[in-house]
């Protein structure tokens, strides 16, 4: 069975410095995995996907993840955060037949002035 | 931009009263889906739905719970007599296929609260 664990429930910056939220997944197979991000009293958004291409994935707002096949990571990152930046992270991976997401725990970005 | 859209953002109901959790999902999208989130805790898959039948369910669906597409545009979520656990976030979210990798589309979600 797949599952995630994201090492930080919460993170936080300045405005202006670099952002990594940590994702690291168990699966038994080549697993897809997805970056969603939820602003308050928003639904879910897709920022990124891993889909066994290429290994350096740039999603939106700047946001981009690196699938390690070697240490089972997905970690996000972005060069310079930004006040809009500023919500819950979760990193999900898919089973074989895409139906199901397990999702992490989430993480708690906050930015900073 | 289409998006998946769920009504009502909160619902209070009563401890043994039914309660119906409506999503109008992607147009063109054949897969849907049903996740609860109770508070403090981790996004669940509750069930997946595609041509009119639950193509896989978690634990959590037991026999309270039951999906349908109702018309065209419609998918339900019932939960027949609601307990104080069933009070969650409930998402919906479709995707244009079913297969590994696609994405899935999520709405914003209904906060159930039970007393």
């Amino acid at each position: 069975a797949q599952s995630v664990t994201q090492l930080d429930s919460h993170v936080s910056v300045s405005e202006g410095t670099p952002v990594l939220l940590r994702c690291n997944y168990s699966s038994s197979y080549s697993p897809s995995l997805f970056w969603y991000v939820q602003h308050p009293n928003k639904g879910l958004q897709l920022l990124l996907k891993y889909t066994s291409a290429a290994t350096l994935v740039k999603g939106i707002n700047g946001f981009e993840a690196e699938f390690k096949k070697s240490e089972t990571s997905f970690h996000l990152t972005k060069p310079s955060a930004h006040m809009s930046d500023a919500a819950e992270y979760f990193c999900v991976v898919s089973d074989n037949y895409g139906q199901n997401f397990v999702f992490g725990p989430g993480t708690r970005l906050s930015v900073l002035p | 931009e289409p998006e998946v859209t769920q009504t009502p953002s909160h619902q209070v109901t009563q401890m043994g009263q039914e309660v119906i959790l409506r999503c109008v999902p992607i147009s063109n999208h054949l897969y849907f889906y049903w996740y609860r989130q109770i508070l403090g805790q981790k996004v669940e898959f509750l069930v997946s739905f595609y041509n009119n039948e639950i193509s896989e369910k978690s634990e959590i669906f037991d026999d309270q719970f039951s999906v349908e597409r109702p018309d065209g545009s419609n998918f339900t979520l019932k939960i027949r007599s609601t307990k104080l656990e069933d009070s969650a976030m409930y998402f919906c979210a479709s995707s244009l296929s079913g297969g590994d990798g696609e994405t899935q589309y999520f709405g914003p979600g209904t906060r159930l609260l039970v007393l």
